[in-house]
């Protein structure tokens, strides 16, 4: 069956430190790949997603390369604020309706 | 747009109870997807709903249960309640397209098993 392997944290970053959570899937077909953030006390949203392979997603400075060749959908940023701290899940889905398979998250600390 | 909004948001129950979660999507999303988060397991589908129908099941026991009705609001229920059931219960709803719709997550309902 489909899994998602994420890093492990927590990830502890000074501000402005460059991030890598690393991320590689097993799947059937051709999966569409995302990854969802959880702020403290807030729901799951989605940070940013890529449907094919080489397709780069990005949002709020966040990038993240499906790599079929590798099997991976690593996210990074530039430059972390404190705001970025959260809990972020790597995760795919099939066309096949609406159903995802998450990594296990890796929760980011920023500090100032 | 109001977002999913579920209820309630808290709940505590005791070992062999049932309970009922409920679970209203964005107007207009036809599809509702049901996830258990815990510390141990991380976020695990449990069932997906599109027009009153099943269309999706992740490997859970048949305690677990769920339906959708014809506004497409959705509820779940655990039956025989288990300390392992102790979790955060997130549903989702998309719409329902060809691809793989963004989901969008509602804030889940805390379920306390003692």
């Amino acid at each position: 069956g489909d899994s998602v392997t994420q890093m492990e944290g927590p990830v502890t970053l000074s501000e402005e430190a460059f991030l890598t959570i690393n991320c590689t899937y097993t799947a059937t077909g051709y999966p569409s790949l995302f990854w969802y953030v959880q702020y403290p006390g807030e729901g799951l949203q989605l940070l940013l997603k890529a449907t094919k392979a080489d397709d780069k997603g990005s949002n709020k400075g966040f990038e993240a390369t499906y790599r079929k060749e590798t099997t991976s959908f690593h996210l990074e940023k530039g430059s972390v604020q404190v705001s970025d701290s959260a809990v972020y899940f790597c995760a795919l889905g099939h066309n096949a309706g609406n159903m995802l398979t998450f990594g296990g998250g890796t929760r980011l600390m920023v500090k100032p | 747009k109001a977002g999913v909004t579920q209820t309630p948001r808290y709940l505590i129950k005791t070992r062999g109870q049932q309970v009922t979660l409920s679970c209203s999507p964005i107007s207009g999303h036809r599809s509702v997807s049901w996830y258990q988060q815990t510390p141990g397991q991380g976020l695990q589908f449990l069932f997906e709903y599109f027009s009153e129908t099943q269309r999706n099941k992740g490997n859970f026991p048949g305690r677990f249960s769920g339906r959708q009705f014809s506004n497409s609001r959705s509820e779940m229920n655990v039956s025989t309640l288990e300390l392992g059931d102790s979790a955060l219960y997130l549903c989702a709803s998309s719409l329902d397209t060809n691809s793989v719709d963004e989901q969008f997550f509602g804030p889940g309902t805390r379920l306390t098993v003692l």
